[in-house]
């Protein structure tokens, strides 16, 4: 059974950073690329970042371009999310979503609870 | 990039109607469309991916179809638990955008 547990996610303050986790099981975790998707409270779904299986492609939305940086250990099947200059606009739950497919672009066939993040002073 | 609009944003239907929600591109992204139900409270769920590809496990009154700029998923008879918001997606390229969604109501 796939599973996907994000944790790191709390209250921050505005420039302040925060680190998320994914760790997954379930599946051959280097096969496939991994992203990070979005929730602000009451709104809809934004795409934030993906990367490749491998870990040598990553892509990042305008939004989070420059503060952002996904990354992937695949020895420990974990993939993060490094965010660094936060806003109050990047206050959301953050998922965390397997791609069906080694490489991006791709659709998103698993999800994790999600994290939420809370920028404020 | 390309933007996906997604049309209604809300709707409100009856038990056994048909629902139709469109998702329209900014340019062409041939079928690489996927669409995603969220309940209230709860992660996303794959429901279709390749504009029309039903994943398993999904109930059949669920449709998806189009190609190019214009897409459509179909609720064939609305149920109860159906209740939700519905968001397409692309990923001919990336960044991976979401429509806005569609929130799905039982009148």
């Amino acid at each position: 059974e796939v599973q996907l547990l994000e944790s790191g996610g709390g209250l921050v303050q505005p420039g302040g950073s925060l680190r998320l986790s994914c760790a997954a099981s379930g599946f051959t975790f280097s096969n496939f690329a991994m992203s990070w998707v979005r929730q602000a409270p009451g709104k809809g779904l934004e795409w934030v970042s993906a990367l490749s299986g491998s870990g040598g492609s990553t892509y990042y939305a305008d939004s989070v371009k420059g503060r952002f940086a996904i990354s992937r250990d695949n020895s420990k099947n974990t993939l993060y999310l490094q965010m660094n200059s936060l806003r109050a606009e990047d206050t959301a739950v953050y998922y965390c979503a397997k791609c069906l497919q080694p490489g991006p672009p791709a659709y998103f066939d698993y999800w994790g609870q999600g994290a939420l993040v809370s920028v404020s002073s | 990039d390309i933007q996906m609009t997604q049309s209604p944003s809300s709707l409100s239907a009856s038990v056994g109607d048909r629902v139709t929600i469109t998702c329209r591109a900014s340019q062409g992204i041939s079928n690489y469309l996927a669409w995603y139900q969220q309940k209230p409270g709860k992660v996303p769920k794959l429901l279709i991916s390749a504009a029309s590809t039903l994943q398993s496990g999904v109930p059949s009154r669920f449709s998806g179809s189009g190609s190019g700029t214009d897409f459509t998923l179909t609720i064939s008879s609305l149920q109860p638990e159906d209740v939700a918001t519905y968001y397409c997606q692309k990923y001919s390229s990336a960044p991976l955008t979401f429509g806005g969604g569609t929130k799905v109501e039982i009148k």
